[in-house]
């Protein structure tokens, strides 16, 4: 099956710090969203975004599906943005990647 | 975006019981529906894709006869762990989508069971 491995595992930043946070995946799929897991293990839905770039606030996704990849940017972040980070990707069902999961400290 | 309730957010039950958890769509009709489980700092495993009428699929290793999924409609789907252990404790999430394959997927709240 498909691989979806994403980089890095862990980040830690001080608030207002920039970030970008990838995903790579093993073979052609036909989608691919980004989520935000809170503390709450509530999954936030970020971006949907199986080609091109996409931007909402400070957050902007870019997806590069010929090379088999996605990136997120994070930009000027606040502890409100501390959590998991899961890229998910679909071929005839979607899978999750590994996660990054941030910290940010005041 | 739409709106997916799971039920109930947390549960703790005795071994050998049980458990049924629910995931409705609120605003939209769910025409697939899938099934996560989550240990703790782990990713989301995918344990099975439900269609609405249809029997559900299941992914290697996950016993059909202990998840048990129905998805009756096209707003509710349910997984009910049956004679649970506390080996099945975990972090249970649905998610639903309301075409078919290549649209959004939502998420439901999660819940956590514990069997004690």
């Amino acid at each position: 099956g498909i691989q979806v491995e994403q980089s890095p595992p862990d980040l830690i930043l001080q608030e207002g710090a920039n970030s970008t946070l990838r995903c790579n995946f093993s073979d052609s799929v036909n989608n691919l969203q980004w989520f935000h897991q809170n503390p709450w293990g509530q999954l936030i839905n970020l971006f949907y975004i199986p080609s091109g770039t996409k931007q909402n606030g400070r957050l902007s996704a870019t997806t590069v599906a010929t090379e088999r990849y996605s990136l997120l940017y994070i930009s000027s972040s606040q502890t409100t943005d501390s959590g998991v980070y899961f890229c998910a990707v679909e071929d005839d069902k979607l899978i999750f990647g590994t996660g990054t999961r941030l910290q940010v400290f005041p | 975006g739409a709106v997916v309730s799971q039920h109930p957010s947390w549960v703790i039950c005795k071994s050998g019981t049980s458990v049924k958890i629910e995931c409705r769509s609120l605003d939209f009709q769910a025409t697939t529906m899938f099934w996560y489980r989550q240990f703790p700092k782990q990713s989301l495993m995918l344990m099975a894709t439900s269609n609405e009428g249809s029997k559900a699929t299941y992914e290697q290793g996950v016993e059909k006869d202990k998840f048990l999924i129905n998805h009756a409609s096209l707003t509710l789907s349910t997984l009910t762990v049956t004679s649970a252990h506390p080996e099945d404790s975990s972090f249970y999430i649905c998610s639903a989508i309301a075409g078919g394959m290549n649209t959004e997927a939502f998420f439901g709240q999660g819940t956590r069971l514990t069997v004690v």
